[in-house]
């Protein structure tokens, strides 16, 4: 158990739809990394958050955007979902910048019908 | 950005041999490697981890090396064990920009007992 979790574990919505995945970082930990893993994508970074602000973005979409709250947890928005859009999210969390170490939620699998 | 390409994709050993997966990178200001394991089901699991100021680094049966000239690095793993399969990740990131970090594709180790 990595320490980090996310809700739902399984999520199955309809297309043009509208979804929110919920991120809790380790205890301490001030990051907290996106990721969309699919079968012909691999993983890909999505965006990272650092102690509530955004710290980089990856090739994430205008329909999906992310926040970190000020109790460090974060929830990722996915919008006029698409089939394409099914896809396991993660998340990880890593502490003070210079702590390079990432670790991964057990991730939520969405199934756009 | 940094482009980080992995082989084999896949990979089947005898429990007991050894397995290399090689990765190799292009932003030569990448400076940490992170190798995780996915297991089915479940977030990766970050297993070793390099940084570019040492070539080397070993953790019981699993060692990763690094070549900063030529821009590759590798994991092995000796005396696999059927509880060593599951996909395999490489991965690289500059730690002096955002922490972005860029995956390899993967790699499905098979080991058969």
């Amino acid at each position: 158990d990595s320490g980090v979790t996310q809700t739902p574990k399984h999520l199955i919505t309809a297309t043009g739809q509208r979804v929110t995945l919920r991120c809790s970082p380790r205890s301490g930990d001030l990051s907290v990394y996106w990721y969309q893993q699919s079968l012909d994508q691999g993983l890909q970074f999505l965006i990272h958050y650092y102690n509530g602000e955004e710290r980089a973005k990856g090739n994430i979409l205008e329909r999906f955007s992310a926040q970190q709250f000020p109790d460090l947890h974060s929830e990722l928005n996915l919008s006029s979902l698409e089939l394409g859009d099914s896809a396991l999210y993660f998340c990880a969390s890593s502490g003070e910048r210079g702590d390079y170490e990432q670790y991964f939620g057990p991730g939520t699998r969405l199934t756009v019908t | 950005g940094e482009n980080v390409e992995q082989h084999p994709s896949t990979l089947s050993v005898q429990e007991g041999d050894s397995a290399v997966i090689k990765c190799t990178y292009s932003d030569s200001a990448s400076n940490y490697f992170p190798w995780y394991k996915q297991e089915l089901g479940k977030g990766p699991q970050l297993i070793i981890d390099i940084r570019s100021n040492v070539g080397e680094k070993k953790d019981q049966r699993i060692a990763v090396t690094l070549n900063k000239t030529a821009k590759h690095f590798s994991l092995h793993i000796t005396e696999t064990q059927p509880e060593d399969s599951a996909v395999y990740f490489c991965a690289a990131m500059n730690s002096g920009g955002y922490q972005k970090v860029t995956f390899g594709i993967g790699t499905k180790l098979q080991v058969i007992p």
